[in-house]
């Protein structure tokens, strides 16, 4: 385990639902990513928060919204989805943001869009 | 964006046999390589953090090397066990970005 977690672990959702993802670590990190893996496709990083303030943001569609409420929880909150937004949505904090320190990641939410 | 490429995309190996694949990425503006190790269901797990080049790691059979004039980071796994059937990933980071290769799937047959 590598101390963060993730709930749901699966999710099915209609494209006029709402829902959030969730993700947690106690580890005392700084910094949190929201990732989104689709086949055959690399991670593709979608929102960096550190210190609970957004850092980055990959022009992500605004039907993908981040909340960072404080430094252990990082939540995305999804509604009018659409079914190419399927995927494995992955979580990862690191201590800082030095360029060493390597991510520790959660085990993922798979997403269904219907 | 930094184009990270790993080759091959599968490999299946008899279970002994030791192997290697490759992470390349750009030579400049570079300040770390990261290879992660995922079993499926799994989380991705940290293997190895590499800055200089020339550096050379080693995590039990697993070892990687890193060139950082050429762009190439070599993982290598010696004697190949059923347990080491994953998906390997490198990165490399610019700022708070990671930019992530598509991975080296790996499967050992008993």
């Amino acid at each position: 385990e590598t101390g963060v977690t993730q709930t749901p672990r699966h999710l099915v959702m209609g494209m006029t639902n709402k829902k959030s993802l969730k993700c947690e670590q106690h580890l005392g990190h700084n910094a949190m990513y929201w990732y989104k893996q689709s086949a055959k496709k690399p991670l593709e990083l979608m929102f960096v928060y550190s210190l609970e303030e957004r850092v980055e943001n990959n022009s992500v569609p605004s039907r993908f919204s981040p909340e960072c409420p404080n430094s252990s929880h990082l939540f995305l909150h999804l509604h009018t989805l659409q079914p190419e937004d399927s995927a494995l949505y992955l979580c990862a904090s690191r201590p800082d943001s030095s360029y060493q320190e390597t991510q520790y990641f959660g085990p993922g939410t798979r997403l269904l869009v219907l | 964006i930094l184009n990270v490429e790993q080759s091959p995309q599968s490999l299946h190996v008899q279970e002994g046999d030791s192997t290697n694949f490759t992470c390349s990425f750009p030579s400049s503006n570079f300040y770390a390589l990261h290879w992660y190790r995922w079993e499926t269901a799994k989380s991705p797990e940290a293997l190895f953090v590499m800055t200089l080049n020339g550096d050379e790691k080693k995590k039990g059979r697993i070892s990687a090397t890193l060139n950082t004039k050429e762009g190439y980071s070599y993982l290598y796994i010696k004697g190949s066990q059923p347990e080491d059937s994953a998906t390997y990933l490198c990165a490399t980071i610019l700022g708070n970005q990671f930019y992530f290769g598509t991975g080296t799937s790996l499967t050992v047959i008993p």
